[in-house]
């Protein structure tokens, strides 16, 4: 079974700065899919971004970019020029790529609670 | 935003007694999903459904019962609810991937439970 691990439960960041927010993850698979969820407190649940194993090339999404060490099994999320806008909890998430029958289902970690300072 | 409904949005009830979550879609998505969110241990799945009539079991499915008689629709049962149901529950839906391709699963606004 896939397992998904977020050490940080936790992190604060001065506004404008940069904070890297940590995840790793287990699986025997070669092929997957990892992504980054934001949720406010609003609880909606909002895809940041997403990265696909069999890509060497980083995601990017405007300020959001990850760094993506498919051999160490880490996937971790950068965000830089820090908003207020991006206090929230933030999940990694897992999912096989084929599709079908159970494979679409998302393995999600703890979450980490991030904290902007004005 | 993907067409998702949740009711209720909130509910709270007693120890022992039935409860059923409704999920309800407009996008006539082929996947349906029920994850429970607990501090400490993220979404975690409980059921899930690939079609109408075809259900299956999640890691927490325990103590529930899902059912999905219409595409658009996955009610979630609790038969005798407990203080460890307490919890908030999100319902989410995919489109079928195929063949590898990726399809984003869209959440819905969530329900909040409590079990006195």
């Amino acid at each position: 079974a896939q397992t998904v691990t977020q050490s940080q439960p936790e992190m604060s960041v001065q506004e404008a700065e940069t904070v890297t927010l940590s995840c790793t993850y287990d699986t025997s698979e070669s092929d997957y899919y990892l992504f980054w969820y934001k949720q406010p407190p609003s609880r909606q649940m909002i895809l940041v971004i997403r990265q696909e194993a069999y890509k060497q090339q980083n995601a990017t999404e405007n300020r959001f970019s990850v760094n993506f060490q498919k051999a160490a099994k880490s996937f971790s999320l950068k965000i830089s020029d820090s908003q207020l806008g991006d206090a929230a909890m933030y999940f990694c998430a897992y999912r096989a790529r084929l599709g079908g029958f159970g494979n679409e289902k998302l393995t999600f970690g703890t979450g980490t609670r991030l904290t902007i300072i004005p | 935003d993907a067409g998702i409904t949740q009711s209720p949005r909130h509910k709270v009830t007693e120890t022992g007694t039935p409860v059923t979550l409704r999920c309800h879609q407009t996008e006539n998505h082929r996947y349906m999903y029920w994850y429970r969110q607990d501090p400490g241990h993220g979404l975690r799945l409980i059921h899930y459904s690939y079609g109408v009539k075809d259900t299956d079991k999640g890691e927490v499915s325990d103590g529930y019962s899902v059912s999905r008689s219409k595409t658009e629709d996955f009610l979630l049962t609790l038969e005798s609810a407990t203080s460890s149901q307490t919890s908030v529950y999100f319902c989410a839906i995919s489109e079928s991937s195929g063949q590898g391709l990726y399809n984003e699963q869209f959440f819905g606004p969530g329900t909040r439970l409590t079990v006195l």
